[in-house]
C-alpha cells in the first residue's frame, strides 16, 4: 500500500524560501508526484509535477518561484518555493499522478497535508 | 489557465439527485478527457471520485457519475446520503501541460 506524507516548516518568514518534502512509503517505484495547495477556506491550486521519468511541469503563474526534484534513494520528492509571501499561507498536499498506458492518471493517492503559515 | 467555474453551493434532500457543473474552455475541459472530480470533507485530503470524465475508481459508489459536453463537465450524485455532504472540486489537464482545479462546490444534504 502506497502512502505519502508531507513535511516542512509550519512557519516561514516573508521573502524566505520554503522547502517541502513528500516521503513515499510502500514503493520505491512510480514516484510521480504533484504538489497542490489550498489556502484557508479556499480552493485547490495545482503547483508542480515531477513524472516517473523526471520530466517536470510547473504552474504558469508560479514557475519562476518553484523547483521540484526527486531523491529516489530517500523515496522523497522536494518542492522549493522562493520569495514567499503571506498569500502562500496554505495547506500543501502532495499527490500521486502517473503517466500510464499512454494516459495521465488522476491524483489517486494524497498525503494528509502540511500547514504552512507565512508571517513575520 | 484560469480556474474552472463551479457553482459555490448546491443542496438536496436525502434520496434526491444533484448535478454539479464545471465550466472550462476549449484549452482544457473541451479538449481533453482528463476531467476528474474530488470530494473533500472538512480537515481531510481530497479523494478522487471520478476520473477520465466518467470512470469510477474501485470502491467509489455507483451513485457517483460524470459526463461532459463541450467545455462543460458535470458530476451527478444520485440517491443523496448524509455522508455525501462535502466540497467537490473538478480538475482538468490543460493545453499548457498543467492542471487546473475548479473553485469548489459545497454540497449540503438537507
Amino acid at each position: 500500500q502506497v502512502t505519502l506524507r508531507e513535511s516542512g516548516p509550519a512557519l516561514v518568514e516573508p521573502t524566505q524560501t520554503l522547502t517541502l518534502t513528500c516521503t513515499f512509503s510502500g514503493t520505491t517505484s512510480a514516484m510521480c508526484v504533484s504538489w497542490i495547495r489550498q489556502p484557508p477556506g479556499k480552493a485547490l491550486e495545482w503547483l508542480a509535477h515531477i513524472d516517473c521519468d523526471d520530466d517536470k511541469y510547473y504552474s504558469t503563474s508560479l514557475k519562476t518561484r518553484l523547483i521540484i526534484s526527486k531523491d529516489t534513494s530517500k523515496s522523497q520528492v522536494v518542492l522549493t518555493m522562493s520569495n514567499v509571501d503571506r498569500l502562500d499561507t496554505a495547506t500543501y498536499y502532495c499527490a500521486r499522478m502517473m503517466w500510464k498506458f499512454g494516459r495521465w492518471s488522476p491524483f489517486d493517492i494524497w498525503g494528509q497535508g502540511t500547514v504552512v503559515t507565512v508571517s513575520s | 489557465h484560469s480556474a474552472l467555474t463551479q457553482p459555490a453551493s448546491v443542496s438536496g434532500s436525502p434520496g434526491q439527485s444533484i448535478t454539479i457543473s464545471c465550466i472550462g474552455t476549449s484549452s482544457d475541459v473541451g479538449d481533453y478527457d482528463y476531467v476528474s472530480w474530488y470530494q473533500q470533507h472538512p480537515g481531510k485530503a481530497p479523494k478522487v471520485m471520478i476520473y477520465d470524465v466518467n470512470k469510477r475508481p474501485s470502491g467509489v459508489s455507483s451513485r457517483f457519475s460524470g459526463s461532459k459536453s463541450g467545455d462543460t463537465a458535470s458530476l451527478t450524485i444520485s440517491g443523496l446520503q448524509g455522508e455525501d455532504e462535502a466540497v467537490y472540486y473538478c480538475s482538468s489537464y490543460t493545453s499548457s501541460t498543467t492542471w487546473v482545479f475548479g473553485g469548489g462546490t459545497k454540497l449540503t444534504v438537507l
